[in-house]
C-alpha cells in the first residue's frame, strides 16, 4: 500500500521560502508509471495543482506560480520536495503531496499540512 | 484553462436516499475525469476515475458517468459516512489538471 507523509515548517515568515517534503513509502518513485505532485487547497477553497514531477527529473508548474516554484527528487530518500519562494499570505493553505498516476489522476495522498505565512 | 463547475454547491440528502451530483467542463475532456471524497481534516480519496471506472475499495453504491462536457456522480443509497464534500477533476488537459468547486452532501 503506498504511503505519502507531508513534513515542513506550519509557520512561514511573508517574503520568506516555504519548503515541504514528501516521503513516500511502498511505492519508489524511480517508478515510470507514477508522477509525483503537490496539490494545495487555500482556505475554504477547492483544490490547485501545484507541481509535478517524473523519475526522469522532467518538472512541470502550474503557471500562476511558475516564477517561484522549484520540485525535486531525492532518490535515495525516495522523497520528493517542493520550495515556494517570495510567500505571501495568499499561499496560507494546506500543501498535499499526492501520485498521480500516469499523467492522470491521483490515487494516494498524504494527509496534508498546513502551512501559515504570516510574520 | 479547463474550467470545472460543479452543482449544487450543496445537497441536502437522507441517509438511505439518492444522491446525483453534477459536473461541468468549460471544454470537452473526453471521458477524462475524476471524482473524488473529502471529508474534514482528510485528504481527498479516489472514487471514480476515466468517469465511470470505481478505484479500488469503493463500494458499488457509486457510480459515474458522462463524457464530453457533462458528468453526474451518483450515489445510489446515501450512507452517514457518505456525508463528505465532492470533487471532480479533469486530466485530459494534463499537467494542468483543475478541480470543480465541490459538491457537499449534508443532512
Amino acid at each position: 500500500q503506498v504511503q505519502l507523509q507531508e513534513s515542513g515548517p506550519g509557520l512561514v515568515k511573508p517574503s520568506q521560502t516555504l519548503s515541504l517534503t514528501c516521503t513516500v513509502s511502498g511505492a519508489s518513485i524511480r517508478s515510470s508509471e507514477s508522477y509525483w505532485s503537490w496539490v494545495r487547497q487555500l482556505p475554504g477553497e477547492a483544490l490547485e495543482w501545484v507541481a509535478s514531477i517524473y523519475y526522469s527529473g522532467s518538472t512541470y508548474y502550474t503557471p500562476s506560480l511558475e516564477s517561484r516554484l522549484s520540485i525535486s527528487l531525492d532518490m535515495a530518500r525516495n522523497q520528493f520536495s517542493l520550495r515556494l519562494t517570495s510567500v505571501t499570505a495568499a499561499d496560507t493553505a494546506v500543501y498535499f503531496c499526492a501520485r498521480d498516476r500516469g499523467g492522470s489522476y491521483y490515487d494516494s495522498w498524504g494527509q496534508g499540512t498546513l502551512v501559515t505565512v504570516s510574520s | 484553462e479547463i474550467v470545472m463547475t460543479q452543482s449544487p454547491a450543496t445537497l441536502s440528502v437522507s441517509p438511505g436516499e439518492r444522491a446525483t451530483l453534477s459536473c461541468r467542463a468549460s471544454q470537452s475532456i473526453n471521458s477524462l475525469l475524476a471524482w473524488y471524497q473529502q471529508k474534514p481534516g482528510q485528504a481527498p480519496r479516489l472514487l471514480i476515475y476515466d468517469a465511470s471506472t470505481r478505484a479500488t475499495g469503493i463500494p458499488a453504491r457509486f457510480s459515474g458517468s458522462g463524457s464530453g462536457t457533462e458528468f453526474t456522480l451518483t450515489i445510489s443509497s446515501l450512507q452517514s459516512e457518505d456525508f463528505a464534500v465532492y470533487y471532480c477533476q479533469q486530466y485530459n488537459n494534463w499537467p494542468r489538471l483543475t478541480f470543480g468547486g465541490g459538491t457537499k452532501v449534508e443532512i
